[in-house]
């Protein structure tokens, strides 16, 4: 069965800092990956999404970057925190080509200080 | 662009009572799906509506996906204390790859 890993689960960062989510899928290749961010009492903003190994879409200019060096592996980055960056980080999967479910993982709570 | 208008941001209900969340998209979908958020969680997929005017149903759970595919809603009833949490409903328009986010509906049950 597929699985989704994500973390760290919590961070506290301070401004300025970098940082580095991870994200891994088990289970299934080529999937479509995604990086959502939810701010508190929020709904989901799409952030980046990859069809492919290098192939990254940006949905919101911003200080945040990502990358995918392997298939089942997704990577949020930033080089320096900003305190706007804080919230609820979320790594996704879908199937390659479909419209259907996606599967989300446990998520990282970033809080920037 | 594109857009999932959903309705109401909260609702406060007695247990037993009923629940109702309404999306409604600026544009044609292809399909909607529902997702389930419980408090500090991550969102889980419940359901996927396809076609015109269908009506699908999870126990105390009912979906709908309008005739036109522009609007969805998600009907609970006799809620229960496991059904707290945000429901999101969420629309493929003109792109395989993005889902577009209604701002999702937090159910909160009175003590």
């Amino acid at each position: 069965s597929q699985t989704i890993h994500q973390w760290p689960a919590t961070l506290v960062q301070p401004v300025g800092s970098p940082l580095s989510l991870e994200c891994t899928v088990e289970g299934t290749s080529n999937p479509n990956l995604y990086w959502y961010r939810q701010a508190a009492g929020r709904g989901l903003q799409l952030l980046f999404y990859s069809v492919g190994i290098g192939q990254i879409s940006s949905e919101v200019p911003q200080n945040l970057s990502a990358s995918r060096p392997q298939d089942r592996q997704f990577i949020l980055s930033s080089k320096k925190l900003l305190l706007s960056d804080s919230g609820f980080y979320l790594c996704a999967w879908g199937g390659r080509g479909t419209t259907g479910e996606l599967f989300f993982g446990e998520g990282s709570r970033l809080t920037v200080l | 662009g594109q857009q999932v208008m959903q309705i109401p941001q909260y609702q406060h209900v007695q247990e037993g009572e009923d629940f109702t969340t309404y999306c409604n998209s600026s544009t044609t979908l292809s399909n909607i799906q529902w997702y389930k958020q419980r408090p500090g969680g991550h969102p889980v997929f419940l359901i996927q509506l396809v076609k015109s005017g269908e009506v699908k149903k999870q126990k105390r759970l009912t979906f709908q996906f309008g005739e036109a595919k522009k609007n969805s809603s998600l009907h609970i009833t006799a809620t229960q204390t496991t059904d707290v949490g945000t429901y999101f409903c969420a629309g493929n328009g003109d792109s395989n790859y993005q889902l577009i986010w209604g701002a999702g509906t937090k159910l909160i049950i009175k003590p």
